[in-house]
């Protein structure tokens, strides 16, 4: 049962226009919401999180939306660059106060085009 | 500062094969976790530990598979008579729980398990 999905195994953009990765979710527990990067051979990396008390988030070229009523989130990076390639993890958790396990979607790999 | 550290970074078992794998978190950082990614999927979480203590082991597929942080630092996870579906990279993640922290989890590079 797969509680966070990315439904969308790959995507290729543009360099410089918008990269948009979706993210989908199951459980109404879920409380704290983060997206990692992961470049081959090392670790997944945090880029950007959000609250459920809050519908955005922005950090320089990344926002991530939270649409509760739907279980739904995305991340925006805005203008896309090369170094943006990467596999792109979603994540949730019941709380928010590092002590809780990570449930993470199966990914998304983001190829930009130069 | 140092990140998290994991060895080996790879190992190579044959079925049967007991293997050990090693974490350093983060120094200072109370949480350590595991994490299983099998090929083409995202991380799965095997095991948590505050301190010395485990307070989770909900994610462990077997009685094959033991986790230990004995002195609330460095953590082991062992694996015996390792299958070929033990195949997997094992992240180990650190954090900083409580009031300022943002949930984020600190991960090491991962140690790629093949078992033959």
């Amino acid at each position: 049962d797969q509680q966070v999905k990315q439904n969308s195994p790959s995507l290729s953009v543009q360099e410089g226009r918008i990269s948009i990765l979706n993210c989908d979710y199951t459980n109404s527990m879920f409380d704290y919401f983060l997206w990692y990067k992961k470049y081959p051979a090392e670790g997944p990396t945090f880029l950007i999180s959000i609250s459920s008390i809050k519908d955005k988030n922005e950090d320089g070229r990344f926002t991530v939306f939270l649409n509760k009523s739907a279980k739904h989130l995305s991340l925006h990076i805005v203008p896309s660059q090369p170094g943006d390639s990467a596999v792109y993890f979603c994540a949730a958790i019941p709380g928010h106060f590092g002590n809780e396990k990570l449930t993470f979607g199966t990914g998304t790999r983001l190829t930009i085009i130069p | 500062g140092a990140g998290v550290s994991q060895s080996p970074r790879y190992k190579v078992a044959k079925r049967g094969q007991d293997v050990a794998l090693r974490c350093d978190p983060i120094s200072g950082h109370v949480s350590l976790f595991w994490y299983q990614q099998a090929l083409g999927q995202g991380p799965e979480f095997l095991t948590y530990f505050q301190n010395e203590a485990q307070l989770d082991k909900s994610g462990l597929p077997s009685d094959r598979f033991f986790a230990e942080r004995p002195e609330g630092s460095v953590s082991t996870l062992k694996i015996q008579r390792t299958q070929q579906e033990d195949s997997a990279v094992y992240l180990c993640a650190s954090s900083l729980p409580g009031t300022g922290s943002n949930g984020e989890q600190y991960f090491g590079p991962g140690t790629r398990l093949t078992v033959t």
